[in-house]
């Protein structure tokens, strides 16, 4: 059975910095891209980029180019999500997603929150 | 970037009753490489739909999908209770996707 698993819900100030992963199983996880989706409160999908955790290829929307980094580790099948400074407008729900003719499965949302 | 421009925003109807959402492209969709979702409050998006008009594993047949180029829709024949939640279209015919705006598809 496809997973994929995320990491729980964080609460941050702004300024600081975050890592939140999704780790994949029941799949061969080098075969597939992982996308990773926004959602801010009460708001549609946002599509952030993509990254293919064999050839390395990342692609970035222009609205988060910049603003964060995709990673992914082979070796525990696990994909990263990362700021290097978060800002309040960052509060929202975060997916993964495997994409395979769209996103055919999806992480349960990581819900990071930034707030003084 | 193509844009996707879902409408209606809001669908009111009542369980049997036939929806069909609408999603544009600003251009046209490289392979019809068009998506459609399902999302349900505080549930991760379902996938229902891809290339346009494929069920995705296990979607009743009640959810079709068609079109081509820059005009998709996504039809959902005899509306059951659990139909009822908000749906999005998305591109991947580019390398940067993109999703649209979502309609909502409420009890009337």
């Amino acid at each position: 059975e496809v997973q994929l698993v995320q990491s729980g819900a964080e609460e941050k100030k702004p300024g600081e910095s975050l890592k939140i992963s999704c780790k994949a199983s029941g799949y061969s996880f080098t075969n597939y891209y992982i996308a990773w989706v926004r959602q801010m409160p009460g708001k549609g999908l946002e599509w952030m980029g993509i990254v293919h955790p064999s050839n390395s290829d990342i692609r970035y929307s222009p609205s988060f180019q910049g603003q964060v980094t995709f990673s992914a580790d082979k070796s525990v099948s696990t994909a990263y999500l990362q700021w290097n400074s978060l800002q309040s407008s960052d509060t929202a729900i975060y997916y993964c997603a495997r994409h395979n003719c769209g996103c055919d499965h999806w992480g349960q949302g990581t819900l990071v929150t930034v707030s003084s | 970037e193509i844009v996707l421009t879902q409408s209606p925003g809001t669908l009111s109807l009542s369980p049997g009753e036939r929806a069909t959402l609408s999603c544009r492209a600003s251009q046209s969709v490289t392979g019809n490489y068009l998506a459609w979702y399902q999302q349900k409050p505080g549930q991760a998006p379902r996938l229902l739909i891809c290339d346009a008009s494929n069920r995705a594993t296990g979607i009743p047949d009640r959810f079709s999908g068609s079109g081509s180029g820059t005009d998709f829709s996504l039809t959902i024949n005899r509306l059951e209770p659990e139909d009822f939640a908000v749906y999005y279209c998305q591109q991947h015919g580019t390398s940067l996707h993109t999703f649209g705006g979502g309609t909502q598809v409420e009890m009337k």
